[in-house]
């Protein structure tokens, strides 16, 4: 079974700050992994995907991450900060046999003026 | 764009009324789920459905059944509400073949008194 762990349920960033979300996720197959963001009261969308193709991942609104299998992480980041990127962010894995994703608990970003 | 819509936003229910969470996508999907969102939790399946009138048990289903009698239509059935299963319900669609890539709904805030 696949599960992700999410490292700090809350961050806190200036507006122009580096953002980072860590991710972990222990699978006992080659996985893949995802970020979703949400923002306030709605659904939550695609951000970026890894499926075994580059391990350096670009998704929208320039966010980036990396997969590292030595150290089984898919850390989510962002050079700058922008006002709009306050939101709720979660992790989630699967693997190409299951339908199901699991997300980790989720990291809520707030960005200071 | 793919749509996903649930009927109702927020709802209020008693204790031991049944309750009906009703989602709808518009882009012919095969796959469609059930979450539940939780502060601190993240999101956990409840059910999903990979066709019309099939599904399957996801890590929650406890207190909880579901109906899929046409493609586009995934519904949530709580048999008698109980306080536990105060929450937030996010339905999400996917097209078969696309792993993890899913399409979620605003999400439906359910209060049981």
């Amino acid at each position: 079974a696949q599960s992700v762990t999410q490292l700090g349920s809350h961050v806190s960033v200036s507006e122009g700050a580096l953002v980072l979300l860590r991710c972990n996720y222990s699978s006992s197959v080659p996985p893949y992994l995802f970020w979703y963001v949400q923002y306030p009261n709605q659904g939550l969308q695609l951000l970026l995907k890894y499926t075994s193709a580059a391990t350096l991942v670009k998704g929208i609104n320039g966010f980036e991450a990396e997969f590292k299998k030595s150290e089984t992480s898919f850390h989510l980041t962002k050079p700058s900060a922008h006002m709009s990127d306050a939101a709720e962010y979660f992790c989630a894995v699967s693997d190409e046999a299951d339908y199901k994703l699991s997300f980790g608990a989720g990291t809520t970003v707030t960005v200071r003026a | 764009d793919v749509k996903v819509t649930q009927s109702s936003r927020y709802l209020v229910k008693r204790t031991g009324e049944k309750v009906f969470l009703e989602c709808v996508q518009d882009m012919d999907h095969e796959n469609m789920f059930w979450y539940r969102q939780d502060p601190g939790l993240g999101l956990r399946l409840i059910y999903f459905s990979y066709d019309v009138k099939m599904k399957e048990k996801g890590d929650i289903p406890e207190g909880y059944s579901v109906s899929r009698e046409k493609k586009e239509r995934f519904s949530l059935i709580l048999e008698s509400a109980s306080t536990n299963q105060t929450s937030m319900y996010l339905c999400a669609s996917r097209s078969e073949g696309l792993v993890g890539e899913l399409f979620f709904g605003e999400g439906s805030r359910l209060t049981v008194l």
